[in-house]
């Protein structure tokens, strides 16, 4: 168990839709990244926050947002789906920038 | 255009043998390394990294090298054992100036581990 804790598992939805993920770090981790895994593909970055600032962006289309908490949770929200943006959605943590990512299990969204 | 590149999406290993890995990159800029291991349903899990300084880094039966002219690692296992299969991703990170620590994948070697 990395500690890290995403909602929901599984997610189906159809096209055009809006949905929300959810990511709670490991506890005392400041850092949440995003990464996106399509079939075939490896992670792909999407976002990072540190202590409720963007940090860094990476490959994440203007559809998609996200943002972290007070309470450090991060949400990553994804709108006007299309069938392209089914996947695997990874949340990391870590607590300094110089330290390996701890990754949730992921949320597989399927849009239909 | 892939910066980290595995060329093998699959290796077949005896038990007790060893497992070799590959990966490249193109990225001069990448200065620290990581392994990171995913079983089916799982998120990836860390395993063993290391920095450009560095040409080789263990830890038990994983043993990591680097060729920094070759801009090539290959993480090795040894003896290799039936709970080591699953998917190998090779990851690399250059640290920016802005503290940010973005990892770049490679797409995965599946390893299966034959008793």
């Amino acid at each position: 168990d990395s500690g890290v804790t995403q909602t929901p598992k599984h997610l189906i939805t159809a096209t055009g839709q809006r949905v929300t993920l959810r990511c709670s770090p490991r506890s005392g981790d400041l850092s949440v990244y995003w990464y996106q895994q399509s079939l075939d593909q490896g992670l792909q970055f999407l976002i990072q926050y540190y202590n409720g600032e963007e940090r860094a962006k990476g490959n994440i289309l203007e559809r998609f947002s996200a943002q972290q908490f007070p309470d450090l949770h991060s949400e990553l929200n994804l709108s006007s789906l299309e069938l392209g943006d089914s996947a695997l959605y990874f949340c990391a943590s870590s607590p300094r920038n110089d330290s390996p990512l701890h990754f949730g299990n992921g949320t597989r969204l399927t849009v239909t | 255009d892939q910066q980290v590149k595995q060329n093998s999406p699959s290796l077949s290993v005896q038990e007790g043998r060893i497992s070799i890995l590959n990966c490249d990159y193109t990225n001069s800029m990448f200065d620290y390394f990581l392994w990171y291991k995913k079983y089916p349903a799982e998120g990836p899990t860390f395993l063993i990294s290391i920095s450009s300084i560095k040409d080789k880094n263990e830890d038990g039966r994983f043993t990591v090298f680097l060729n920094k002219s070759a801009k090539h690692l290959s993480l090795h296992i040894v003896p290799s054992q039936p709970g080591d299969s699953a998917v190998y991703f090779c990851a690399a990170s250059a640290h920016s100036g802005a503290g940010s620590y973005q990892l770049t994948f490679g797409k995965g070697t599946k390893l299966s581990v034959i008793p």
